[in-house]
């Protein structure tokens, strides 16, 4: 199973920051940490990925605490679009083992 | 943008028969995926495939699972005796080589299969 723990759902408010905390306390130096979303049957997208810095792309940031231990995703605005499922996971290998994630709901 | 397409988007079959899901990954990608997630449950890692042959592959994936990579585009999947255990969707997704088999993975809208 995957070496993340995630809470099961969330809500968040449209326009407001919305913050996905993960943790991953057995993670290993070599290992990464991504994100990955699902929207409703669609195929999971790939939003964001790091290893010890923070990160920040055109979706999303990723702030990884200085142990590593834990990770939080931001997405700065949410929208009622980013209403999904968001899988936080830790990848040495090739397959991506995916968990059961937070369900993601934003609010009108 | 460049994306994986998967043909078709739904399949349905009889039990005991075999399918083929149809796969394009992007163009310049090397690592090749399979996934597949029944309803309402976790999408779960069937194989992946690298230089021709299978990388790495679950338990899931027996030998009624196979994969081909026939020409320089197609990826398929083909299931040779359906069981209605199989009924899912299934995911194909890519990777570039730039960073190896850790870079993101990309994946395609899915096809349902349903088994009746």
């Amino acid at each position: 199973d995957a070496k993340t723990t995630q809470p099961p759902s969330m809500d968040c408010a449209e326009g407001r920051a919305a913050n996905l905390p993960c943790n991953h306390s057995t993670i290993s130096g070599n290992e990464y940490v991504y994100w990955y979303r699902q929207i409703h049957s669609q195929g999971p997208q790939y939003i964001i990925h790091g290893l010890k810095n923070n990160e920040t792309n055109e979706m999303a940031s990723l702030i990884i605490t200085e142990d590593r231990k834990s990770s939080t995703l931001i997405l700065p605005h949410a929208t009622l679009r980013d209403t999904a499922v968001y899988y936080c996971i830790v990848r040495p290998h090739l397959k991506i083992i995916f968990g059961k994630g937070t369900r993601l709901h934003i609010l009108p | 943008e460049p994306e994986v397409t998967q043909t078709p988007s739904h399949q349905v079959t009889q039990m005991g028969q075999e399918v083929i899901l149809r796969c394009v990954p992007i163009s310049n990608h090397l690592y090749f995926y399979w996934y597949r997630q029944i309803l309402g449950q976790k999408v779960e890692f069937l194989v992946s495939f690298y230089n021709n042959e299978i990388s790495e592959k679950s338990e899931i994936f027996d030998d009624q699972f196979s994969v081909e990579r026939p020409d320089g585009s197609n990826f398929t999947l083909k299931i040779r005796s359906t069981k209605l255990e199989d009924s899912a969707m299934y995911f194909c997704a890519s990777t570039g080589g730039d960073r190896g088999f850790l870079g993101e993975q990309y994946f395609g809208p899915g096809t349902r299969l349903t088994v009746t």
